[in-house]
């Protein structure tokens, strides 16, 4: 049982590249969410997934798409990279709202962005 | 949007002394309240969940409070050891948004031996 992965683990970037953020869970969880973390500022809902096949805009959504594959996997899209995207990535999933532990949040281990 | 407030934003003590970790939401209509535990460079670690029904949840060394008449949640560590020194971030939920998590900045804790 391996939780939430993420891939890769780092990456570097000119402006203007585009690249892919992978992510997936193994907990059979409904809801999925990224946020990204800069100094200073906490975490921030990027976009999220509150079900398979349907996708929502957080608070910063501008320069990413996002793809919920399937069930397991959420995916995070850059097209055309910009220094202010330089942070760290961290993909989390939850189970549906029921039960005293319900819509707890487990994280990944992180993608570290930097945009030269 | 839920304002969440940690503080202090750095914390020093000695190895054994009891701590206490404050947070504050501005909304009192939270779904949950979540608190997490962050080492440098690694992902979040998920420490207590405490549902908007719950006053309080305990998970060994460490409890958790809620009182949302007063907007208010603290961490309290037993005992603290050198290897519970880390950043300490609490997150609430308003349930929309898919029950994403609005996060403090973070209290950074450091247990000296």
């Amino acid at each position: 049982n391996a939780g939430v992965t993420q891939t890769p683990k780092f990456q570097v970037l000119k402006t203007g590249q585009s690249m892919t953020l992978q992510c997936a869970q193994d907990m059979n969880h409904n809801s999925m969410y990224w946020y990204r973390q800069d100094p200073g500022m906490g975490l921030r809902l990027i976009y999220y997934s509150a079900s398979e096949g349907t996708t929502d805009k957080g608070e910063v959504p501008n320069g990413y798409n996002v793809s919920r594959l399937n069930k397991r996997e959420f995916s995070l899209r850059l097209e055309s990279a910009a220094p202010s995207q330089t942070s760290v990535y961290f993909c989390a999933s939850s189970p549906p709202g029921q039960g005293q532990l319900s819509n707890e949040q487990f994280f990944g281990p992180g993608t570290r962005l930097t945009v030269l | 949007k839920q304002e969440v407030t940690q503080i202090p934003a750095a914390l020093s003590v000695p190895e054994g002394e009891n701590l206490v970790l404050n947070c504050s939401f501005t909304d009192s209509a939270i779904y949950n309240l979540q608190w997490f535990r962050q080492d440098p460079g690694k992902g979040l670690t998920s420490l207590l969940l405490i549902q908007s029904s719950q006053r309080e949840q305990t998970s060994g060394r460490l409890n958790a409070s809620l009182d949302k008449s007063s907007g208010r949640s603290t961490l309290y560590i037993a005992a603290s050891q050198p290897g519970d020194s880390a950043t300490y971030l609490c997150a609430a939920s308003l349930g929309g948004s898919g029950y994403a998590l609005n996060f403090g900045k973070g209290t950074s804790l450091l247990v000296t031996p």
